[in-house]
């Protein structure tokens, strides 16, 4: 197992354009979680599915994003209309049941956007 | 609104010593504590974790230590050791407004153990 994998490691956009970002997480876990972390602060919680059920959504994630787990194993996290101020790295982590919570997720390496 | 609070946003020590990480909180339903240490262009790498019904969870050369009453915790790590320079960041968890559980985060230590 290779751990929790997520591509692509780097975006550059222009503002207005779309972006997809994809999250490959350990394969046994169920639960995969979306942060977001800007420079200077930590990772804010976006989103989390268990299975392919997404449960919680912050107030953070707008109506121009959007995440998707269809088969319970990958997810993707799409941002339409891009805005400067989405830039910031986007982390993805799995966790088995609710042990993440109490024994620590596993992240990615993230994906870093930048919107020029 | 700053439920998990870092301070310091760095910290040096000498190679040997200890270094001592703060955080403090202001939810008193959070009844999960974690540290995450992060190398730059890494996610985050779970380190160490409390239960609120504790005082001290202790892992080779990392203790935390808890002070509910005063909504407090710290990472300790003996000895330290260059390797051990990272961003470290302090995490909570506990029943949030749905059914679910997240992590709420620190703002991070940048932790320097100078050789």
């Amino acid at each position: 197992d290779t751990g929790v994998s997520q591509d692509p490691r780097h975006k550059i956009t222009k503002r207005g354009q779309n972006v997809t970002f994809r999250c490959d997480p350990i394969s046994e876990h169920n639960r995969l979680y979306w942060y977001r972390q800007t420079l200077g602060q930590g990772p804010e919680f976006l989103t989390y599915f268990q299975n392919e059920a997404q449960l919680e959504k912050s107030r953070l994630l707008s109506d121009r994003f959007s995440a998707e787990r269809p088969k319970g194993s990958f997810s993707t996290l799409e941002i339409q209309r891009t805005e400067q101020g989405d830039s910031a790295m986007y982390l993805c982590a799995s966790s088995f049941r609710a042990s993440g919570e109490r024994f620590g997720y596993t992240f990615g390496s993230g994906t870093r956007l930048t919107v020029v | 609104d700053q439920q998990v609070k870092q301070n310091s946003p760095s910290l040096s020590v000498q190679e040997g010593r200890i270094s001592i990480l703060n955080c403090d909180y202001t939810n008193s339903m959070f009844d999960y504590f974690l540290w995450y240490k992060k190398y730059p262009a890494e996610g985050p790498t779970f380190l160490i974790s409390i239960s609120s019904i504790k005082d001290k969870n202790e892992d080779g050369r990392f203790t935390v230590f808890l002070n509910k009453s005063a909504k407090h915790l710290s990472l300790h790590i003996v000895p330290s050791q260059p390797g051990d320079s990272a961003v470290y960041f302090c995490a909570a968890s506990g029943v949030s407004s749905g059914s679910a559980r997240q992590l709420t985060f620190g703002s991070g230590t940048q932790l320097t153990v100078l050789p």
